[in-house]
């Protein structure tokens, strides 16, 4: 079955204690981004990959960094959590040039 | 890149057809007009787009004006698990995201 896996789905953390969310595509997608969900703001990208070794910065790129090693996983990591990072985070894939993407489950992040 | 004005909120019967409409009236001639929904707080699903042809899928139907200024998503039998935010976003290809507004609450009622 063709999906994109995020992990954790909820997690709670402190200020300042590094993070990381898997993403991981089954599906050979060149494409690859993630995105922040918050009330009355709606989803916003952060980062995307077009390929392995190729990302590049979204609409609200602070605070976070991304790694493309491989094609099918696209972590996203936070150095240094901060509450303003409270939010739900979900990971996509797509062909390259397409806007049909797939979408995780999404990952409830709570920082304290 | 085009901006799209949706109704924040629509009821339906359930089993009636429901349809969402999305006004693009600055569309540009090689944008299309995508659909998405997201159900609760799950991550979005794609539904269907076009350029200026109407499309059919097995999930819904999307009808384009011939001046492509607006465009109608049409979920021919709505059931309870349609309820959802229904997000209508106009793009070019080669766009590295999508832009989702705030999109249309559906409620499909028993």
């Amino acid at each position: 079955e063709a999906q994109v896996t995020q992990n954790p789905r909820y997690l709670i953390t402190v200020t300042g204690k590094k993070l990381t969310v898997t993403c991981s595509q089954n599906m050979n997608h060149e494409y690859m981004s993630w995105y922040r969900q918050d009330p009355g703001l709606g989803l916003r990208q952060i980062y995307y990959s077009m390929n392995v070794e190729v990302t590049d910065k979204g609409d609200v790129p602070e605070g976070y960094k991304v790694s493309r090693k491989e094609k099918r996983n696209f972590p996203l990591i936070l150095e240094s959590p901060s509450p303003n990072q409270t939010s739900l985070y979900f990971c996509a894939s797509s062909l390259p040039g397409r806007l049909v993407a797939f979408f995780g489950q999404g990952t409830r992040l709570t920082v304290v | 890149d085009a901006k799209t004005t949706q109704p924040p909120s629509m009821d339906c019967a359930e089993g009636r057809a429901a349809n969402l409409p999305c006004n693009h009236s600055t569309i540009s001639g090689n944008e299309y007009v995508y659909w998405y929904r997201q159900i609760h707080s799950q991550g979005p699903q794609y539904i269907i787009h076009g350029l200026k042809n109407n499309e059919t899928n097995e999930m819904a139907s999307l009808i384009i004006t011939e001046d492509r200024k607006s465009s109608t998503l049409i979920l021919p039998h709505a059931t309870l698990r349609d309820t959802a935010v229904y997000y209508c976003i106009v793009r070019s290809p080669g766009a590295n995201n999508l832009f989702f507004g705030t999109g249309t609450r559906l409620t499909v009622i028993p």
